[in-house]
């Protein structure tokens, strides 16, 4: 039973358009909300966070919204660039150690 | 910079081999896990440890045990190798307990089982 969703496996857009990636989880006892980036042959990078006290965390090009009522959180990038070529993916946790991660989804930004 | 090294990049064993992947953090992290990856079904927590000698069960411990007999180092152990366990591994380390620590992931193994 999988606790975090990321529906979509891949997702194309042009540059300088704005890309969204999500993500639904499904215990709201999650407190914490992460994604992490990773390129092919290399492991995967934090990216940006949220805790569950906020609903919009902004860093640089990259904001993460967070509706706690939908459990769903999501990734803006903008404008997206095509070093932002990557699978995403989305991370929770509850105060332990142990985080849940999604599949992941592979995006792809079109020069 | 976080460094998190692994001992190899790709790796090919037979079914039924004892299998070690090393990794190794130069940052005094605290913490160190091992996860898994497979297309299609993300990164899956093996086993994690929080103190020297100290292992904790992930979501999928069936067929590995883990070594932390120094804080830099933890090793996961495959103790009789199957197909089913062709995967990438990948190890991670943080500073502290606690979701909200950002987990530094080393470059991976890509191991291969025969």
């Amino acid at each position: 039973d999988q606790q975090v969703k990321q529906n979509s496996p891949s997702l194309s857009v042009q540059e300088g358009r704005i890309s969204i990636l999500n993500c639904d989880y499904t215990n709201s006892m999650f407190d914490y909300f992460l994604w992490y980036k990773k390129y092919p042959a290399e492991g995967p990078t934090f990216l940006i966070s949220i805790s569950s006290i906020k609903d919009k965390n902004e860093d640089g090009r990259f904001t993460v919204f967070l509706n706690k009522s939908a459990k769903h959180l999501s990734l803006h990038i903008v404008p997206s660039q095509p070093g932002d070529s990557a699978v995403y993916f989305c991370a929770v946790g509850a105060g332990s150690y142990q985080l849940t991660f999604g599949k992941g989804t592979k995006l792809s930004v079109i020069p | 910079d976080v460094k998190v090294t692994q001992s190899s990049r790709y790796l090919v064993k037979r079914t039924g081999e004892k299998v070690f992947l090393e990794c190794v953090q130069d940052m005094d992290h605290e913490n160190m896990f091992w996860y898994r990856q497979d297309p299609g079904l993300g990164l899956r927590l093996i086993y994690f440890s929080y103190d020297v000698k100290m292992k904790e069960k992930g979501d999928i411990p069936e067929g590995y045990s883990v070594s932390r007999e120094k804080k830099e180092r933890f090793s996961l152990i495959l103790e009789s190798a199957s197909t089913n366990q062709t995967s990438m591994y990948l190890c991670a380390s943080s500073k502290q307990g606690g979701v909200a620590d950002t987990q530094y992931f080393g470059p991976g193994t890509r191991l291969t089982v025969l």
